[in-house]
């Protein structure tokens, strides 16, 4: 059975700094992995996403990395803003992407950026 | 686009009264999908739905039952509710067709608390 561990479960910065957070999955058959941010009472929304086959995807001040075979990704965030501050889940897929295709959740890094 | 809906966004029920909640989307995707998630449990899997007409049990399906109405609603109907079934409940839906990236996205969530 998959298992996704987050590390740490919390964490507080001063504004500005880089941060990285950390996932790791026990089952490194994934179809692609995935970074959610979740604010307090909303929805998930998608912050990137990382097909196997890659090492690495960025958006803005957003970079996740995946190292398949260690079962491992980061979240690298850049400059961090008040703004940043929220739930980020990773999540993996089961199997492949056929009719399988479900995700595994990390219980989530709870980022908390002081100004 | 709407994206993923979900309705009520609030409920409250007695213990042993039954409830649907209703999901759609408006993105043409193929599979859907109910999470809930608990302090201290991460999101979990309660069924899923790969493509129309078919549906399977994910990781706590006891005590639910789903539908897949058409291509775009999925319900999640509690026949009796218990206690054990407060939680925020989450509805997904992900393309999975051939060339798309398998990203899911999510709806806003129903809190549901069950007395």
């Amino acid at each position: 059975k998959q298992e996704v561990t987050q590390i740490p479960a919390a964490l507080s910065v001063p504004e500005g700094e880089n941060l990285v957070l950390n996932c790791s999955f026990t089952d490194s058959a994934i179809y692609n992995l995935q970074w959610f941010r979740q604010d307090p009472g909303k929805g998930l929304t998608s912050l990137l996403l990382i097909q196997s086959s890659q090492r690495e995807q960025t958006s803005g001040r957003l970079n996740a990395s995946l190292d398949k075979s260690s079962g491992r990704s980061t979240l690298y965030i850049a400059a961090s803003q008040p703004g940043d501050s929220a739930t980020y889940l990773c999540a993996v897929s089961a199997g492949g992407g056929g009719s399988n295709y479900k995700l595994t959740f990390g219980k989530g890094t709870l980022l908390t950026v002081n100004p | 686009n709407a994206g993923v809906t979900q309705t009520p966004k609030f409920q409250v029920l007695k213990t042993g009264q039954s409830m649907t909640l209703q999901c759609a989307q408006d993105m043409n995707h193929n599979s859907m999908y109910w999470y809930r998630q608990d302090p201290g449990m991460g999101l979990r899997l309660i069924y899923y739905s790969a493509s129309e007409g078919t549906t399977d049990k994910g990781e706590v399906p006891n005590g639910y039952n789903v539908s897949r109405l058409n291509k775009r609603e999925f319900s999640l109907r509690l026949e009796s509710a218990a206690p054990s079934q407060t939680s925020v409940y989450f509805c997904a839906s992900t393309p999975r067709r051939q060339g798309a990236r398998y990203e899911q996205y999510f709806g806003p969530g129903t809190r549901l608390t069950v007395t």
